[in-house]
């Protein structure tokens, strides 16, 4: 089945960037999408891209996505602490079938 | 409601015993998904639910998961004789009718329901 790996941590500062990471095996994925999950709280979701596309750009976030390295990766700009939180990176190969989630990556920004 | 509902939010119980966890979707959204985030990994899907049509059941994980939904309302998940394998967040999220004319999943998830099996 589907597999979806994530780098567990990543640490930056106040005002850098954030690029956050993921790989997935399944070809056929054809939707991918990043959730943000804080303490506490249910994951909501950031954005999210189709296979057909590069990139998709929503303010501060930017999604690549390398569909021939089955990579996607999640940008953050101008990172604050309020951006402190788990990211989850999924997939699925269609609209209704169920998400296929990664491990999550703690980011911790450093005032 | 404004949000998915799931309660309790915290759940302590002892090995053996059975446990009852329920989500309250947002009104109008037909299609219902159960999933399990143990501690440090990612979530693991359970069953979904779409409409009146027959569950997936497929990532139940043994015959002592089982959850049901009263039409396009409430859902409950049942754990029976839990072990302390089942200790994790169990989230549900849930999206109105099918897969949008983007065809994105996009899910709206509730707090989670933590379990913690002695």
């Amino acid at each position: 089945g589907e597999d979806v790996e994530q780098s567990l941590f990543l640490s930056v500062r106040e005002g850098d960037s954030s690029v956050i990471n993921c790989t997935y095996t399944d070809s056929s994925s054809t939707y991918l999408y990043w959730y943000k999950q804080e303490p506490g709280a249910g994951l909501q979701l950031l954005t999210y891209i189709f296979s057909n596309m590069d990139m998709k750009q929503d303010q501060r976030l930017t999604v690549l996505l390398n569909k021939k390295d089955k990579h996607l990766s999640l940008r953050i700009a101008d990172t604050q602490t309020g951006d402190s939180a788990i990211y989850f990176c999924a997939v699925s190969n269609s609209g209704n079938t169920p998400l296929v989630f990664g491990k999550g990556t703690r980011l911790s920004v450093i005032a | 409601g404004a949000g998915v509902s799931q309660s309790p939010s915290n759940k302590v119980t002892e090995k053996g015993k059975d446990v009852e966890l329920r989500c309250d979707p947002i009104s109008g959204h037909t299609a219902l998904y159960w999933y399990r985030q143990r501690l440090g990994q990612g979530l693991e899907f359970l069953i979904y639910f779409q409409g009146n049509s027959a569950p997936d059941k497929s990532g139940l994980p043994s015959d002592r998961f089982s959850a049901e939904r009263t039409g396009e309302s409430v859902s409950t998940l049942t754990i029976q004789r839990t072990q302390q394998e089942d200790s994790a967040v169990y989230l549900c999220a849930s999206r109105k009718g099918l897969a949008g004319s983007s065809g994105a999943n996009v899910l709206t998830f509730g707090a989670g329901s933590r379990l913690t099996v002695l």
